[in-house]
């Protein structure tokens, strides 16, 4: 089956730990997104990537790092540095840039303990 | 940069009603407008899109209405279903720049009642 693949589905850090987020895709889509996405605000883009090897901060891009070493996978980390990290982190990907249907995991509920 | 407002943030409607949610888009260039559904827990489903080049789609119960003069396009529902509730997204990109995200509206959470 094909499909993007996020893990784990909950995840619990402690305040000063840095966490990272899992997203596989066997779509063979170029591009891939990482969203946050908080009660009554939508979903806020923090990384995206147009192909692998490159990567582009987005609106809330302050306290995560990303990395695309590989088309088919594209983890989002959670720093020390992001100050409220508690969300619910949604990935995607496209089969291109422009103007295409983006398909999501199931997300990742993280919490800060 | 592209902005996208989405109203009402909540509609309750009876079952077999039709439910209507509008989106406001502020780049001209934009020309791709998806709506997707999003089911507690889980992430957002493509349920339909539209393009600029298209004033109206439809698909079974669902469609979708531009108007590029005003900058806004709709999502239509109609004969609503108890598993229609959900929260629903609209979507803007294809605007002009280097950066050409899909920008979400804050959603619409829908709730059909039996």
């Amino acid at each position: 089956d094909g499909g993007i693949t996020q893990s784990p589905k909950y995840l619990f850090r402690k305040e000063g730990q840095n966490v990272t987020l899992s997203c596989e895709q066997n779509l063979n889509h170029d591009a891939m997104y990482w969203y946050r996405q908080d009660p009554g605000q939508g979903l806020r883009l923090i990384y995206y990537s147009q192909i692998v090897n490159d990567f582009q901060k987005g609106d809330i891009a302050e306290g995560y790092s990303v990395s695309r070493e590989k088309k088919e996978s594209f983890p989002l980390t959670v720093t020390s540095a992001q100050k409220n990290p508690t969300a619910f982190y949604l990935c995607a990907s496209s089969i291109k840039w422009r103007d295409t249907e983006a398909f999501f995991g199931q997300g990742t509920r993280l919490t800060v303990v | 940069g592209e902005n996208v407002e989405q109203h009402p943030s909540t509609l309750s409607v009876q079952e077999g009603d039709s439910a209507v949610i509008k989106c406001t888009y502020s780049d001209s260039a934009s020309n791709y407008f998806p709506w997707y559904k999003q089911e507690l827990g889980k992430g957002p489903q493509l349920i339909i899109d539209i393009r600029s080049n298209v004033g109206e789609k439809k698909d079974q119960r669902i469609a979708v209405t531009l108007n590029k003069t005003a900058k806004h396009f709709s999502l239509h529902i109609t004969e609503t279903q108890p598993e229609d509730s959900a929260v629903y997204f609209c979507a803007a990109s294809g605007g002009g720049g280097a950066t050409n995200k899909l920008i979400f509206g804050t959603g619409t959470l829908l709730a059909v009642q039996p």
